[in-house]
């Protein structure tokens, strides 16, 4: 089973340019979500999306926009890099709330360096 | 809005003693889950230990186990008989059900386990 899968791995962006990093997951998964994770910050919470068609901002949402056209992928999308996203992203799906035996499931992370 | 707290940038242990890791937790949420995961060195989020707010027997996985304190909004990860291998960053989270399905997490705790 493939799980979460996160593309690239690593990236590094020149400031103003924008990029797309990708999230599939093939567990149908209703939920899935974008975290950053930032040196003593902990996951913040960027964009977090409940099923298809439906997308809500999190905790730090500047900068990013999503979309969530089908069940199974959840791109996020930088539209001009600043270097203060510089950061390792994390994406994650899990089965709604409301389930049983509910657990996110992460993908391996992206790391970005905006120069 | 849900927070959740970890008092303990750091964390260490001998090997094979007994480690308590904090967190702290606020929710408007009746119902919500509480998640420890670890994330080691290669970046990877593992669940840990999952606690159900309605259910009150402390969840426990094999040398882990916590302590589900409702009323304090306290959920503390024991580890006992620490090895080796669970050194790692460890975040608590908590998972609203029914009117916030976000995903929030703690800063984290670095745990050192010392030979």
């Amino acid at each position: 089973n493939a799980g979460v899968t996160q593309t690239p791995k690593f990236q590094v962006l020149k400031t103003g340019q924008s990029m797309t990093l990708q999230c599939a997951q093939d567990m149908n998964h209703e939920y899935m979500s974008w975290y950053r994770q930032d040196p003593g910050m902990g996951l913040r919470l960027i964009h977090y999306s409940v099923g298809a068609g439906i997308t809500d901002q999190g905790e730090v949402p500047n900068g990013y926009n999503v979309s969530r056209s089908t069940t199974e992928d959840f791109p996020l999308r930088l539209l001009s890099a600043a270097p203060s996203q510089t950061s390792v992203y994390f994406c994650a799906s899990s089965r709604y709330v409301g389930h049983q035996n509910t657990e996110a499931f992460f993908g391996q992370g992206t790391r970005l360096t905006v120069v | 809005a849900q927070t959740v707290t970890q008092s303990q940038p750091e964390m260490s242990v001998q090997e094979a003693e007994t480690v308590t890791l904090s967190c702290t937790y606020d929710t408007s949420e009746s119902d919500y889950y509480l998640f420890w995961y670890k994330q080691p060195p290669s970046r990877q989020m593992i669940l840990v230990i999952r606690q159900e707010a309605y259910k009150q027997q402390n969840a426990t996985e094999n040398r882990f186990s916590v302590n589900f304190q409702k009323a304090a909004k306290s959920f503390s990860l024991k580890i006992s008989d620490s090895q080796l291998g669970d050194a790692a960053m460890y975040f608590c989270a908590s998972l609203g059900q029914g009117g916030s399905e976000k995903l929030v997490f703690g800063k984290g705790t670095k745990l050192t386990v010392n030979p």
